[in-house]
C-alpha cells in the first residue's frame, strides 16, 4: 500500500523559515517524480514545486521561485520542502504528491498524503 | 502560470450526467495531453480520476470519463450518484514544466 505522511508544519513568524518532510513507501520511491500542492484556507489546489525522480531536475511555480527548495533523499524514501522568507500567502495545508510519471512531473498526481499545515503569522 | 479555467459550480439530479470544462492556452491544456482531474472531498486527500486527458486509474468508477478541444478540457459524469458530490480540480502540464491547477468546481448532487 502506497503511504504518505508529511510532517514539519507548524506556526512561523513572516520571513521564517520551515522544512517539511514527507516520507514515502510502498512504492519504489526513486523512480517516480513528487510534488507539492497546497490549499490555503478557503482556497484551491495551487501547484507548488516538484522534482525528477533522480532529484537532478526540480521546479516551482513562480509564487514561490527564489524562496523555496525542494529535494528528495532517495536513500531515505523522503521529499522535503525547505521554505525561507515566509509569507502571510503561504499559510496553507501542504500536501506532498506521487507523480505516475518518472522525469518530469506531469500533473498525474495518483497518491496524496493528508497534508501539512503551516501558519505564517506574527 | 495562470490558473486554468473551472466553472465555479455545477449540479446535477441523480441519473443525470454534467460535464466540468477546465479552459487554459496552447501553453498547458492545449499543448500537451498530461491533462488531470481530481475529486477532492473536504478534509481529505484528493483523488485522482483521470489522467492524461482521459485515462482513468484502476479502480475508478467508468462513470468518469475526459476528452480534450483545443484549449479546453471537459470532464464528464454520467448516472450521477450522491457520492460524486465534491470539489473536482483539473490540472495541466504546462510549457515552464510547471504544473498549473484550475480554480476547482464545486459539485452538487440535487
Amino acid at each position: 500500500e502506497v503511504q504518505l505522511l508529511e510532517s514539519g508544519g507548524g506556526l512561523v513568524q513572516p520571513g521564517g523559515s520551515l522544512r517539511l518532510s514527507c516520507t514515502a513507501s510502498g512504492f519504489t520511491f526513486s523512480n517516480y517524480a513528487m510534488s507539492w500542492v497546497r490549499q490555503a484556507p478557503g482556497k484551491g489546489l495551487e501547484w507548488v514545486s516538484g522534482i525528477s525522480g533522480s532529484g537532478g531536475s526540480t521546479y516551482y511555480a513562480d509564487s514561490v521561485k527564489g524562496r523555496f527548495t525542494i529535494s528528495r533523499d532517495n536513500s531515505k524514501k523522503t521529499l522535503y520542502l525547505q521554505m525561507d522568507s515566509l509569507r502571510a500567502e503561504d499559510t496553507a495545508l501542504y500536501h506532498c504528491a506521487k507523480d505516475r510519471a518518472t522525469v518530469t512531473p506531469r500533473s498525474s498526481l495518483d497518491y496524496w498524503g493528508q497534508g501539512t499545515l503551516v501558519t505564517v503569522s506574527p | 502560470q495562470s490558473a486554468l479555467t473551472q466553472p465555479a459550480s455545477v449540479s446535477g439530479s441523480p441519473g443525470q450526467s454534467i460535464t466540468i470544462s477546465c479552459t487554459g492556452t496552447s501553453s498547458d491544456v492545449g499543448g500537451y495531453n498530461y491533462v488531470s482531474w481530481f475529486q477532492h472531498h473536504p478534509g481529505k486527500a484528493p483523488k485522482l480520476m483521470i489522467y492524461d486527458v482521459n485515462n482513468r486509474p484502476s479502480g475508478v468508477s467508468n462513470r468518469l470519463s475526459g476528452s480534450k478541444s483545443g484549449n479546453t478540457a471537459s470532464l464528464t459524469i454520467s448516472g450521477l450518484q450522491a457520492e460524486d458530490e465534491a470539489d473536482y480540480y483539473c490540472s495541466s502540464y504546462t510549457s515552464g514544466s510547471t504544473v498549473v491547477f484550475g480554480g476547482g468546481t464545486k459539485l452538487t448532487v440535487l
